[in-house]
Order: structure tokens, then C-alpha cells, then sequence
């Protein structure tokens, strides 16, 4: 158990919709880091938020949007969902604020996309 | 030409042989990471690099930032090894991470 968890752990869901994941960081860690997994594309970063401030973006979309609350959970917000957006949604928190440090992943959300 | 390339892509190893996964990159780096995702799904960080060699247990992790690759070794291999195995680098010049493809090894009884 990495101490990361993330809700729900399955979403099925229709193209067009609206989704929010939730994360919560290991108890300690100030960074949070999206990932997005799909058959087609693999593992991709998505976003990374620091003590409540954005810090690093990767290849996520205009329609998906993150925040880091003030306790520290974030959420990432998928909307306008189409079918490429069925994948696994992995969280990771780190102590630190930058890449290098070592993360700690979520078990991960399995998005599905009717 | 993907800025990570790993390789194998798959391999099959009979218990207790010795593994060596293979991680090369393009970009300039500050930081090299191994992953473990188990066929549930669930990713463990294994190694955060950004020289020399580390070591946990059965596992030892190298870099070359001259050559720009890293390697896995897995010793005295066991079947609850079997998983996919994913390098990740964090770009110098980048605040992002990027990932190869992984490499799906299978160790048999």
C-alpha cells in the first residue's frame, strides 16, 4: 500500500459527459502528479500540482482540467468525454516539487467511455 | 523515433536466471526512474536515478549519462517478478516525465 488512494476506482461513463477523479496525496507530500494510460498511447503525464499551485503540465487536454485543494487532494476534471478517453488514471504524490523525486502511485481509476 | 526507447519489449526467463532490461534516451536528462506495474495494474516506483548505480535486494539499477542509458537487472529471477517493467525520464530542459513503452517480462517456474 503506497498510501496514495484514489476514488472511484471505476467509472463508466457516456461520451459527452463530465467526470471527476479524486486523489489524495501520502500523508506528508506536497506534490501530486496526473497520469493517463491507454492501450494505444501508454503511460503519459499529465499535470503536476504542487502545494496548491500548478507546476508542470504534460500532454493533457483542453477539456480535462486539475486542481490541488488547500488540504492537499486533487482532483482531475475529464469533460466533453469521448471514446480515446477510456484509460486508467493513475495519481502519484511526491514530498517534493520537482520530477526527480520519487513518486508514490495510486492504485488508479479505470475510465470507461460508452 | 520515441525519446525513450526501451527493449526488450517482451522477454520470458526461466526462475533464477539473471535479467537485464534496457533503457536508452534521447533528450538530456536530470532524472531516471524504473517502474513496476503488476498485471492488475498497479505501478510501484522501483528506482529514481540520476547517476551511478542503485541497489534493492534482488534489483540494481544503472545509468550511463554519457551514453544516455540506463539498465535493470533483476538477480535469481522469481516468477512473482513477472510484470512490466516502464523507464521514465524527466527532460533537463522539460518539467515533464516521459515514458517508454515498457518491457513485459514473464519468468516461469
Amino acid at each position: 500500500d503506497s498510501g496514495v488512494t484514489q476514488t472511484p476506482k471505476h467509472l463508466i461513463t457516456a461520451t459527452g459527459q463530465r467526470v471527476t477523479l479524486r486523489c489524495s496525496p501520502r500523508s506528508g507530500d506536497l506534490s501530486v502528479y496526473w497520469y493517463q494510460q491507454s492501450l494505444d498511447q501508454g503511460l503519459q503525464f499529465l499535470i503536476q500540482y504542487y502545494n496548491g499551485e500548478e507546476r508542470a503540465k504534460g500532454n493533457i487536454l483542453e477539456r480535462f482540467s486539475a486542481q490541488q485543494f488547500p488540504d492537499l487532494h486533487s482532483e482531475l476534471n475529464l469533460s466533453s468525454l469521448e471514446l480515446g478517453d477510456s484509460a486508467l488514471y493513475f495519481c502519484a504524490s511526491s514530498a517534493y516539487g520537482t520530477l526527480g523525486n520519487e513518486q508514490f502511485f495510486g492504485p488508479g481509476t479505470r475510465l470507461t467511455v460508452l | 523515433k520515441n525519446e525513450v526507447e526501451q527493449s526488450p519489449q517482451n522477454l520470458t526467463a526461466q526462475e533464477g536466471e539473471f535479467i537485464t532490461i534496457n533503457c536508452s534516451y534521447s533528450v538530456g536528462i536530470s532524472a531516471l526512474h524504473w517502474l513496476q506495474q503488476h498485471p492488475g495494474g498497479g505501478i510501484v516506483s522501483l528506482f529514481m536515478l540520476s547517476s551511478g548505480k542503485k541497489k534493492h535486494g534482488r534489483l540494481i539499477a544503472t545509468i550511463n549519462i554519457q551514453e544516455k542509458h540506463s539498465s535493470l537487472h533483476i538477480t535469481a529471477s522469481h516468477p512473482r517478478d513477472s510484470a512490466v517493467y516502464i523507464c521514465a525520464v524527466k527532460g533537463g530542459a522539460t518539467n515533464k516525465l516521459i515514458f517508454g513503452t515498457g518491457t513485459l517480462l514473464a519468468v516461469q517456474p
